[in-house]
């Protein structure tokens, strides 16, 4: 079965750079949401769109802006980045009214 | 601020044992609680999920019990075996979005052959 394609898998940038993490969820699934995970720590939940429209926010930095376009693929991109921004970052796809939601494997992201 | 954490950050059982994995919110708010398993370096998978108005719940191997006088969740793994050691996250949602999740802290499994 299709799961949560993320990519790139792994993403090396400097400081002050910007990245772009990209999303595709499973067809048919109308909401995504994307998380942060640091080393050691739970999944921190960023941001979330319904449609192609930002339902709910959590803890993201203004550097950070996110969509999901037409095809309900979502794009997160990280501006001016810094060191503490080195992470793994989860997106997850599920039908807005299904309990259960379908994580990807992931974009680990270093800041150097 | 209010969140969900976990009573143990490491448990390491024998093969073939029973797991049990604790995990306690402050949100009475809450109504919908998930576990996940996380294997290193990859994404969480989810597990077996609980709605408030129910007090256990069973799956395959796992069972998952809520007290919400407590506020309370526990995760239970019959017969826990190699594949099983990972890190266990429990999950809530309090409402609004249907899967704006808050995360506990994880707890690492390790189950010794």
């Amino acid at each position: 079965a299709a799961g949560v394609i993320q990519s790139p898998r792994h993403l090396i940038k400097e400081k002050r750079e910007t990245a772009t993490l990209k999303c595709y969820p499973i067809p048919r699934h109308d909401t995504v949401y994307w998380y942060q995970q640091g080393p050691g720590q739970d999944p921190q939940f960023l941001i979330s769109f319904y449609e192609k429209m930002q339902s709910d926010k959590g803890s993201i930095p203004d550097r950070f802006s996110a969509q999901q376009f037409s095809d309900y693929h979502s794009e997160l991109n990280m501006s001016s980045l810094e060191l503490g921004d080195s992470a793994l970052y989860f997106c997850a796809s599920s039908l807005v009214r299904a309990s259960e939601a379908f994580f990807g494997q992931g974009t680990r992201l270093t800041v150097v | 601020g209010e969140s969900v954490g976990l009573h143990l950050p490491t448990l390491s059982v024998q093969e073939g044992d029973n797991s049990i994995i604790n995990c306690a919110y402050s949100n009475s708010a809450s109504d919908y609680f998930i576990w996940y398993k996380q294997e290193s370096g990859k994404g969480p998978q989810f597990i077996i999920d609980i709605r408030s108005n129910m007090d256990k719940r069973q799956g395959q191997r796992v069972t998952v019990l809520l007290n919400k006088t407590v506020k309370h969740l526990s995760l239970q793994i019959a017969a826990t075996q190699p594949g099983d050691s990972a890190v266990y996250f429990c999950a809530e949602n309090r409402g609004g979005s249907n899967y704006k999740l808050t995360f506990g802290k994880g707890t690492l499994l390790t189950v010794n052959p």
